[in-house]
């Protein structure tokens, strides 16, 4: 089946550091791929996304790559600050081949920003 | 445009009980997923529902099931609950198009506590 693989965590970074979460995912088909972002307390918020290979995704200074030759979408960030302090969701969902409309996870990463 | 909404936000029940909870989509999307939030086994799919019927089921027990309603509203139901069942419920809509990626947004969740 499909599955989403991050690196662990937790990540602690000093403010305005850059910022690298790996993703890396196992899927049928052709899947859409997805970064979730969740702040204690909250849901799930979507950051961004791509939806075929080599296609970039941007979002509040974050950015990703659709890598279908290395099966990976990394999350990338310049300048981290303390408010980008969260959990990251790589997620991932196959449709047109499997016709299941679900979201796969990986499991997480914290991100902790120190000033 | 309002977002996915959820009903109640925290929940205690006692173990055996069963609950409901309720989601509101974003306004025009049909579809509803709920997911399962624990420490354990992270983000896991229960179930999608589109235009009134269970289009997709994840690998839960039978006690966990759920509908929806013409104006998209959605409800899930455990029946007979266990510890185990404790966890942040989140419900997410979609905008079903033709453009495949099928994002979805995800509502504040329902923490439910069972004792």
């Amino acid at each position: 089946g499909d599955s989403v693989t991050q690196m662990e965590g937790p990540v602690t970074l000093s403010e305005e550091a850059f910022l690298t979460i790996n993703c890396t995912y196992t899927a049928t088909g052709y899947p859409s791929l997805f970064w979730y972002v969740q702040y204690p307390g909250e849901g799930l918020q979507l950051l961004l996304k791509a939806t075929k290979a080599d296609d970039k995704g941007s979002n509040k200074g974050f950015e990703a790559t659709y890598r279908k030759e290395t099966t990976s979408f990394h999350l990338e960030k310049g300048s981290v600050q303390v408010s980008d302090s969260a959990v990251y969701f790589c997620a991932l969902i196959e449709s047109r081949v499997t016709g299941r409309r679900a979201l796969t996870f990986g499991s997480g990463t914290r991100l902790q920003v120190q000033p | 445009k309002a977002g996915v909404t959820q009903t109640p936000r925290y929940l205690i029940k006692t173990r055996g009980q069963q609950v409901t909870l309720s989601c509101s989509p974003i306004s025009g999307h049909r579809s509803v997923s709920w997911y399962q939030q624990t420490p354990g086994q992270g983000l896991q799919f229960l179930f999608e529902y589109f235009s009134e019927t269970q289009r997709n089921k994840g690998n839960f027990p039978g006690r966990f099931s759920g509908r929806q309603f013409s104006n998209s509203r959605s409800e899930m139901n455990v029946s007979t609950l266990e510890l185990g069942d404790s966890a942040l419920y989140l419900c997410a809509s979609s905008l079903v198009g033709t453009s495949g990626s099928y994002e979805q947004y995800f509502g504040p969740g329902t923490r439910l506590t069972v004792t």
